[in-house]
C-alpha cells in the first residue's frame, strides 16, 4: 500500500519564477492538505482540497494556489517566487470527516535563489 | 498567544529513562490531538493521536490529554537513542475537520 508520495524531492528556482509541486495521497484517502515548513518551525497550513475544491485556506497570499484532480492527487503552485518561499513543502493526506489522522509525504525541499 | 505552544528544548534524557514532552493549546474547542516525530531533514511521522480526556498507550508511548487545562503530553518510556528527534504537537481546531495546527516542536536528545 503506497503511502503519500510527493515530487520532486528537491527543487531550485530563481526569484520571480513559478513552481508546481505534486502529491499523490495514500490509497483510500480523499483529502489533501499542503503545509510549508521553514527551518526550525512547525508546518504551517497553506490549504486543503476535498472533492476537487479548496475547502480551507491558511494565511498565505494568492501567489499560492492549488488543484485537486479526480483521482485525488493534488498540485501546489507558487507564482512570483520570493526568497522567503524557500522551505520544505509537505503534503498530507487524510479521509474526510472529524477525528481523522493525516499522513505526510516525504516533502519537497524548495530553494529560491 | 500562539495556538499551540511547546518548549523548544533541547530536552536531554538518559537512555532508558522516561522522556516527558508537553504542549498547551489556546482553542478550548479543539477536537483532535496529535504527536508527530520528525527526524532532521525528514517529514513528520504520526506516532500518537488522542481525542478524549485521559491516557492512551501504544507500546512505549503514552499520550495524555486534559481538555480542562488545555494540555496534552507525550511520555516515552525506556528512551532509546533512536528516539532523538523533534516532536511536534498538533491540534485540530474547533469547526475544522482536517486542518491541523502545529507547534514549533521540542527537540529531544537521548544520551547513551
Amino acid at each position: 500500500d503506497a503511502g503519500v508520495t510527493q515530487s520532486p524531492t528537491h527543487l531550485i528556482k530563481t526569484r520571480g519564477q513559478q513552481v508546481t509541486l505534486r502529491c499523490s495521497p495514500k490509497s483510500g484517502h480523499d483529502t489533501v492538505s499542503w503545509y510549508q515548513q521553514a527551518l526550525g518551525q512547525g508546518p504551517q497550513f497553506i490549504f486543503q482540497y476535498y472533492e476537487e475544491e479548496e475547502r480551507q485556506r491558511g494565511n498565505f497570499p494568492d501567489r499560492f494556489s492549488g488543484h485537486q484532480f479526480p483521482n485525488y492527487s493534488s498540485e501546489l503552485n507558487v507564482n512570483a517566487l520570493l526568497l522567503g518561499d524557500s522551505a520544505l513543502y509537505l503534503c498530507a493526506s487524510s479521509l474526510a470527516g472529524a477525528n481523522t489522522e493525516a499522513f505526510f509525504g516525504q516533502g519537497t525541499r524548495l530553494t529560491v535563489v | 498567544q500562539k495556538e499551540v505552544e511547546q518548549n523548544s528544548g533541547p530536552l536531554s534524557v538518559p537512555e532508558g529513562a522516561i522522556a516527558s514532552l508537553n504542549c498547551t493549546y489556546s482553542d478550548r474547542g479543539s477536537q483532535s490531538f496529535f504527536w508527530y516525530r520528525q527526524y532532521s531533514g525528514k517529514s513528520p511521522e504520526l506516532i500518537m493521536f488522542i481525542y478524549s480526556n485521559g491516557d492512551k498507550e501504544d507500546g512505549r508511548f503514552t499520550a495524555q490529554l486534559n481538555k480542562a487545562s488545555q494540555y496534552v503530553s507525550l511520555l516515552i518510556r525506556d528512551s532509546q537513542p533512536s528516539d532523538s528527534a523533534t516532536y511536534l504537537c498538533a491540534v485540530t481546531p474547533a469547526g475544522s475537520a482536517s486542518k491541523i495546527i502545529f507547534g514549533s516542536g521540542t527537540r529531544l536528545s537521548i544520551r547513551p
